[in-house]
């Protein structure tokens, strides 16, 4: 079974300073990890994606994520968040022993970025 | 490529009617997903399909069905709207199933069911 649980349902963070969102799972696989964005009353992007390579993953836009086998762990981060940041993130998780991709998505956590 | 397309953006029923949500993609993918976004809960899976002419249940299967009769299309179908339907729903796809393919989704459809 799989799930996942973002830690933190809101955060604030000022223009320029860093962004932290936590996120852990749970896998009794070896699990292929995501971070999606939703900007408001659009669809779900990908940011980035874990698929048992390099432990540190590189997305789009700035955004980075470190996969932590021995804490489940899998934050995303940012050096400087920018207003565009101002959006829902998912953490996401799938086994990969399915054989048709089933995602297990987090709560979400609401990102709201102030000048 | 559009990507994945949602048809309607927004739509409002009343209890008992029936309304069906067309998704289409244009990126030849195999596998295709319906899923409902509700607050504070994100987003779970309804139904999905492995390939032309089938199709299985998600976590929330009831009270909707689905069919794949074309490649490119994924209908989801509400025959009698409850107001717990009052959702944002999505349609994604992929190229095939395995987890680490990610999922293309459309812009969804809000639905207001009164």
């Amino acid at each position: 079974a799989q799930s996942v649980t973002q830690l933190d349902s809101h955060v604030s963070v000022s223009e320029g300073t860093p962004v932290l969102l936590r996120c852990n799972y749970s896998s009794s696989y070896s699990p292929s990890l995501f971070w999606y964005v939703q900007h408001p009353n659009k669809g779900l992007q990908l940011l980035l994606k874990y698929t048992s390579a390099a432990t540190l993953v590189k997305g789009i836009n700035g955004f980075e994520a470190e996969f932590k086998k021995s804490e489940t762990s899998f934050h995303l981060t940012k050096p400087s968040a920018h207003m565009s940041d101002a959006a829902e993130y998912f953490c996401v998780v799938s086994d990969q022993v399915d054989s048709w991709g089933k995602l297990q998505f987090g709560a979400g956590t609401q990102v709201v970025v102030t000048p | 490529n559009a990507g994945v397309t949602q048809t309607p953006k927004f739509r409002v029923l009343k209890t008992g009617q029936s309304m069906t949500l067309l998704c289409a993609q244009d990126m030849n993918h195999e596998y295709m997903y319906w899923y409902r976004q509700d607050p504070g809960m994100g987003l779970r899976l309804i139904h999905y399909s492995v390939g032309e002419g089938t199709t299985a249940k998600g976590e929330v299967p009831d009270g909707y069905n689905v069919s794949r009769l074309k490649k490119q299309n994924f209908l989801l179908g509400l025959e009698s709207a409850a107001p717990s339907q009052t959702s944002v729903y999505f349609c994604a796809s992929s190229y095939i199933g395995l987890a680490r393919n990610e999922q293309f989704f459309g812009p969804g459809t809000r639905l207001t069911v009164l």
